[in-house]
């Protein structure tokens, strides 16, 4: 199992512009998050999905848009990019919701905003 | 609201010295907490959790009580190797029905030198 991918692993964008960051799992799980992670700061939830067709926001959704057409695809949008939207950019998975489940994170998308 | 609070790093020892990250939670009830790890250039991934008081989690050396009455979930490790260097997270997700996100704290930086 690859586990959960992420492309791409770096890019700068200039402000107003829009991209696609995508995310993938191949472990079945119904459940995928993206977070961001600012620096000094913990991780912050932007948006989740509970399964194909189902997704919600979390703490941070404002200026991201996402949609879940698979289980396997979580892809999560920004439409016009801000200085603020500059971060690292994970996506996780898990099989369930229940309290003691683990997540699996990708490895990270890093994004400049100029 | 919930909250995790770590040590701040980085946190630099010596190949073989004894390791201590603290970690310090508030939650209602009896949250499940967790150590992730993140190895340079990767996603976070589970070391460690404990899902009730006075459980403890263990992992490739590494240990954690689940102490409610001093709300901690501290990291240990005896002794640490320069492989060991990385950031590591404490989190909570609480114990109710439904979905919960997880709450992360800020991350220790932790650097081993030989």
């Amino acid at each position: 199992n690859a586990g959960v991918t992420q492309t791409p692993k770096f890019r700068i964008l200039k402000i107003g512009q829009s991209m696609t960051l995508q995310c993938a799992q191949d472990m079945n799980h119904n459940y995928m998050y993206w977070y961001r992670q600012d620096p000094g700061m913990g991780l912050k939830l932007i948006y989740y999905s509970v399964g194909a067709g189902i997704t919600d926001k979390g703490e941070v959704p404002n200026g991201y848009n996402v949609s879940r057409s698979t289980t396997e695809d979580f892809p999560l949008r920004l439409e016009l990019a801000a200085p603020s939207q500059t971060s690292v950019y994970f996506c996780a998975s898990s099989y369930s919701i229940a309290n003691q489940e683990t997540q699996y994170f990708g490895p990270g998308t890093r994004l400049l905003v100029l | 609201g919930n909250s995790v609070t770590q040590m701040e790093g980085p946190v630099t020892l010596s190949e073989e010295a004894f390791l201590t990250i603290n970690c310090t939670y508030t939650a209602t009830g009896y949250p499940s907490l967790f150590w992730y790890v993140q190895y340079p250039g990767e996603g976070l991934q589970l070391l460690l959790k404990a899902t009730k008081a006075d459980d403890k989690g263990s992992n490739k050396g590494f240990e954690a009580t689940y102490r409610k009455e001093t709300t901690s979930f501290h990291l240990e490790k005896g002794s640490v190797q320069v492989s060991d260097s990385a950031v590591y997270f404490c989190a909570l997700r609480p114990n109710s029905g439904g979905y919960q996100k997880v709450t992360f704290g800020t991350g220790t930086k932790l650097q081993v030198i030989p």
